[in-house]
């Protein structure tokens, strides 16, 4: 079965360092989502991403976050100068059309010292 | 998207039905019940959907009432591998929305030997 990869599964970096989340979405869909959930609370929406942009994102997506798909394979999430508060697990989704079932990959876990 | 009301945890005996109710009082007409579960902190993983219609697929069923304010969940013979956090979601299915899920907390479900 068809599964949305993510690496590394966990990443361990210093406060103010950049830091690259990649994800590998499933090969025929053209919808793809980062979700984040902070250690024991809910799931939370970050952005959408369709035909190379940003199609919809969250109050939480602010201009220390960006996203890219660099080639027809991996669609990455960026957070440019980490913060203890950006410690949490991030979520990569996709789907084959905009109101679609979204299937998640395992996530990676970020921690941020 | 509409709000649902969900029990905060509820226990159940292996090989029994699991019955998970999900209150969405302010459901409109286009909007979707969406069921999805987080094992541990894994990813959230879809098990079904619906919109008016009761639903089965192998993994559960779906029963919708018939004003559509409420949903009740059916694992029909819970395992212990069944315990997870479920998410019940109503999302607009339409040309307004990008298709985010907004979760919420959840139904905690152990199951027990």
């Amino acid at each position: 079965e068809p599964e949305v990869t993510q690496t590394p599964s966990h990443q361990v970096t210093q406060m103010g360092q950049e830091v690259i989340l990649r994800c590998v979405p499933i090969s025929n869909h053209l919808y793809f989502y980062w979700y984040r959930q902070i250690l024991g609370q809910k799931v939370e929406f970050l952005v959408s991403f369709y035909n190379n942009e940003i199609s919809e994102k969250s109050e939480i997506f602010d201009d220390q976050f960006s996203v890219e798909r660099p080639d027809g394979s991996n669609f990455t999430l960026k957070i440019r100068s980490t913060k203890l508060e950006d410690s949490a697990m991030y979520f990569c989704a996709s789907s084959a059309a905009r109101v679609d079932i979204q299937y998640f990959g395992a996530g990676t876990r970020l921690s941020v010292l | 998207d509409a709000k649902t009301t969900q029990p905060t945890s509820m226990d159940c005996a292996e090989g029994r039905a699991a019955n998970l109710p999900c209150n969405h009082s302010t459901i409109s007409g286009n909007e979707y019940v969406y069921w999805y579960r987080q094992i541990h902190s894994q990813g959230p993983q879809y098990i079904i959907h619906g919109l008016k219609n009761n639903e089965t697929n192998e993994m559960a069923s779906l029963i919708i009432t018939e004003d559509r304010k409420s949903s009740t969940l059916i694992l029909p013979h819970a395992t212990l591998r069944d315990t997870a956090v479920y998410y019940c979601i109503v999302r607009v299915d339409g040309t307004d929305s990008w298709g985010k899920f907004q979760f919420g907390a959840g139904t905690q479900v152990v199951v027990t030997p």
